[in-house]
């Protein structure tokens, strides 16, 4: 079974420019996250959807940053206009809640912004 | 608010030294823990996961995590590392309103 796809994986735009992350979860994975990690650091939590409910979007800079989760299965991130301190590497992850299971991650898409 | 303190940042290590990593968690309620581990190039993986049951938890590679529940603690070990183990390691704690929260992790350099 394929695991949490996430494209691109490196993205390179200019400052002000809009981005957008994909990810497609692993089958029948109810719970999807979306990390992002600085260099040296952990993932930090941006949102986390239950199905198509965005149940934790505390930590998203809502200012620039969308995301949704359409049907609860692919999910899309994105940055409107992009600023140099986003660059970053993104990170999806799904998990079954029902199930317990723990969080599986994707590759990451590493944003550099110049 | 919720955190996860990992207290070596860097850790270097020769063949056949032990490991232990430590990991503290500021929580009150029930928690499930994790260890991850990155190794260069590769997505995130599991190495050891504690819901409930025997403190002490055996993963993959000759990894194991002990939960100390009155120390908030979940440190990891390893007798004896492989230059193989190089990597970073990342403990991750989630509450039981599904919020999952990292450490910044520990890099581990091994050498031959």
């Amino acid at each position: 079974e394929a695991g949490v796809v996430q494209s691109p994986r490196y993205k390179i735009i200019e400052k002000k420019q809009p981005v957008a992350f994909w990810c497609n979860p692993i089958s029948g994975h109810n719970t999807l996250y979306w990390y992002r990690q600085n260099l040296g650091q952990g993932p930090e939590l941006l949102i986390r959807y239950e199905n198509e409910e965005a149940v934790d979007d505390s930590q998203l800079p809502k200012d620039r940053f969308s995301a949704e989760r359409l049907k609860g299965v692919d999910s899309t991130l994105k940055i409107q206009p992009a600023e140099l301190g986003d660059s970053a590497v993104y990170l999806c992850a799904s998990g079954d809640r029902v199930k317990n299971t723990e969080a599986f991650f994707g590759q990451g898409t590493r944003l550099t912004v110049v | 608010a919720q955190s996860v303190s990992q207290h070596n940042h860097h850790v270097i290590l020769s063949e056949a030294a032990s490991l232990e990593l430590g990991c503290n968690y500021s929580y009150g309620g029930t928690v499930n823990l994790f260890w991850y581990v990155q190794y260069p190039g590769q997505h995130l993986q599991l190495l050891l996961k504690y819901f409930s049951g025997d403190p002490l938890v055996k993963g993959i590679k000759g990894f194991e995590a002990e939960f100390i529940k009155s120390k908030f603690s979940f440190n990891l070990r390893k007798p004896s590392v492989q230059w193989s183990d190089t990597a970073e390691y990342f403990c991750a704690v989630r509450t039981n309103t599904d919020k999952l929260i990292f450490g910044t992790g520990t890099r581990l350099q091994v050498f031959p």
